[in-house]
Order: structure tokens, then sequence, then C-alpha cells
């Protein structure tokens, strides 16, 4: 079963709104990563936050992590229609030197103009 | 663009029939990632080499195989194939970036194989 869950399933937003997505996770992680989709093409990476950090930014995006919580958000600011997609967040777990992802299902994010 | 290609973009077969996915990581890059993406199931690791060793295995079915060759591209083969074996195959490269809390590599992803098995 996958690790993550995200949080709302769906959500729709206007233009130069903040869209705010939330993931769980469950078990110890090395990082956590934020990819984006559109409409079933490839996955986009936007961040990465490591186990030991709580907080990150880049440009419009920032993501916290509360280990305490195994939880993570990811918030876009001032939303633009390009940033329409799938939003994922991905828990890094291994050891060894290498990660593998276990994805969570996934936001919708509708921005209409 | 990651970087990471994948081919073919589309593949449209018959139950019970076998297929070859392949994937060329970025220049590089010597760890390659195997991920299903389904309907049902959502994305799923299946198979990660590094160098040509297979080092972590995931939810991968044992009609399933996968090998990486010297020139580090990759290919996923799929055998026996049923309806739901339908759905989009990414491949994700990487190279290695350790860190204090563990590995910190981020992977990149390709443009991913839909296939459709009729």
């Amino acid at each position: 079963s996958q690790q993550g869950e995200e949080d709302p399933q769906a959500l729709s937003i206007q233009e130069g709104e903040n869209a705010t997505m939330n993931c769980s996770y469950k078990t110890s992680i090395n990082n956590l990563q934020w990819y984006r989709q559109n409409s079933g093409r490839g996955l986009v990476h936007l961040i990465l936050i490591r186990s030991n950090e709580r907080e990150k930014h880049s440009g419009r995006l920032r993501v916290t992590l509360d280990t305490s919580k195994k939880s993570s958000s990811l918030l876009i600011t001032a939303s633009r229609a390009a940033d329409t997609a799938s939003y994922f967040c991905a828990t890094a777990v291994g050891s060894g030197g290498y990660n593998k992802l276990i994805f969570g299902a996934g936001t919708r994010l509708a921005v209409h103009p | 663009d990651s970087g990471v290609t994948q081919t073919p973009k589309h593949l449209i077969t018959a139950t019970g029939q076998r297929v070859t996915l392949r994937c060329s990581p970025r220049s590089g890059d010597l760890s390659v990632y195997w991920y299903q993406q389904s309907l049902d199931q959502g994305l799923q690791f299946l198979i990660q080499y590094y160098n040509g060793e297979e080092r972590a295995k995931g939810n991968i079915l044992e009609r399933f195989s996968a090998q990486q060759f010297p020139d580090l591209h990759s290919e996923l083969n799929l055998s026996s194939l049923e309806l739901g074996d339908s759905a989009l195959y990414f491949c994700a490269s990487s190279s290695r970036a350790s860190g204090t809390s563990g590995p910190q590599e981020t992977q990149y992803f390709g443009p991913g194989t839909r296939l459709l098995v009729l």
C-alpha cells in the first residue's frame, strides 16, 4: 500500500489565490519530495526537503516538514492557470546510498482564470 | 525536459503477449528506477538498478523483469500480459547524493510509456 496520503484529493481555486496541499506518511524517511504531473504526462520534480529540515522555499513554492507528525505541506502562492496539474508527495526511504520513492495518491489542482 | 528518454511512447498489445520498454538515463546517472502508474494502484515503485546491478525491488510481478546494460540504458520486460497491466510505466534516473540524514538524490523522470493491453 502507498505510504503517503494526500489531502485534499482535489482542489479548485481562482488565479492569484494560494493553494495548500498536505501529505502524511507512515515510516521514517530520508527526505520528502514533491512532484507535479500534467494530465498523465511525465513527473516534474519540484522540491526536496530533507528529514532534518523544517521548511524550504523555491520560487512560489513553500514546503514544510514535520517529522514528529509525519506530515508535509506544499504551498503554492499566487497561483496561475499553468499550475493546473496533479501534485504528488513522495517519501524517500532506503539505505546503502539510494532511495526508493513511495508516492501518495496525489492532489488534483485546478486553477481557474 | 528531464534528460531521461523512454521508448516507445505508446504501446498497444493483446493479452498474453510480451513487450519491452526502454529507458535511457540522464548523462552520468548510474541509477535507474522503474515505476508503474495505474488508476487503481497509483504510482508504485517496481525496481532499481545501479551500474548494472539490481539494488532494490518493490511491487514487481514475477512476470516482469528488468535489466541495465553496460551503456546504462535499462529495459523493462513485461510478459504474459493481462488487462490489469495497462498503465503508464515511468523510468527515473539519479546520481548519488549523500547526506547526514541518508541518501538525498533527486530522481528525474522520463515521459513514460503508456501501455494498453486489449
